[in-house]
């Protein structure tokens, strides 16, 4: 069956610490990949896309890769602070949709 | 720009009973998606048209849920009867033009429903 993984729990990280956040998929092959992040009572707000042909891509502190072998993109936040905080969803594109994933909830601890 | 706007924000009915939510999209984006955001989930799509017409409904329940984009611009969409489990956050979202999966979602702030 289709599957779309984040990590299954919280994230809780010192202010200043990198965070790394996973999406895993399977039976999936989707050409794009969108990183979202969601604060409480509010909508999605898009942050990064990523195409299936590029390994990297970074916006002032954070970075995506996406490594369609492992079927895997991994978001990351240098530099963490406090605000931060946020629930990150990952979406895969596909057949002219986003499938989201269930979201990461990340705490940055000052 | 202005943002996607959505009404009521919040709104508490019992079952059985029909509710209707309102979204205004960001001018001039042609694209509209309705999503449902179970607590603790993301959110999945119920239904996308393109300006007025429908371009995929097949997670809609259409048994109890329809949807309208009347002249290419506003969306309605409507619960009815209501059950206790479409308790969740209804998110309307737009894009600029025609799909393409590089296209990036505006998100309204939601209305959140619960079901009694």
């Amino acid at each position: 069956s289709q599957k779309i993984e984040q990590n299954s729990e919280a994230l809780n990280i010192q202010e200043g610490k990198t965070a790394t956040l996973t999406c895993n998929y399977t039976n999936y092959s989707p050409a794009y990949l969108q990183w979202y992040r969601q604060d409480p009572g509010r909508g999605p707000v898009f942050l990064l896309l990523i195409r299936e042909n590029e390994k990297e891509k970074r916006k002032e502190r954070l970075k995506v890769t996406f490594d369609t072998t492992l079927k895997q993109s991994l978001f990351h936040i240098t530099a963490s602070q406090p605000a931060d905080s946020a629930t990150y969803l990952c979406a895969l594109a596909l057949g002219g949709k986003l499938i989201f994933g269930q979201g990461t909830e990340l705490s940055v601890k000052p | 720009e202005a943002g996607v706007a959505q009404s009521p924000r919040y709104k508490i009915i019992e079952k059985r009973q029909s509710v209707a939510f309102w979204c205004n999209p960001i001018s001039g984006h042609a694209t509209l998606y309705w999503y449902q955001q179970i607590l603790g989930q993301g959110p999945k799509l119920l239904i996308q048209f393109q300006n007025n017409g429908v371009v995929d409904d097949s997670q809609l329940p259409k048994d109890r849920f329809s949807a309208e984009r009347l002249k290419g611009v506003d969306s309605t969409l409507k619960i009815q009867p209501a059950k206790l489990e479409d308790s969740a956050v209804y998110l309307c979202a737009s894009s600029r033009g025609s799909w393409t999966e590089q296209e990036t979602q505006y998100f309204g702030p939601g209305t959140r429903l619960l079901v009694l």
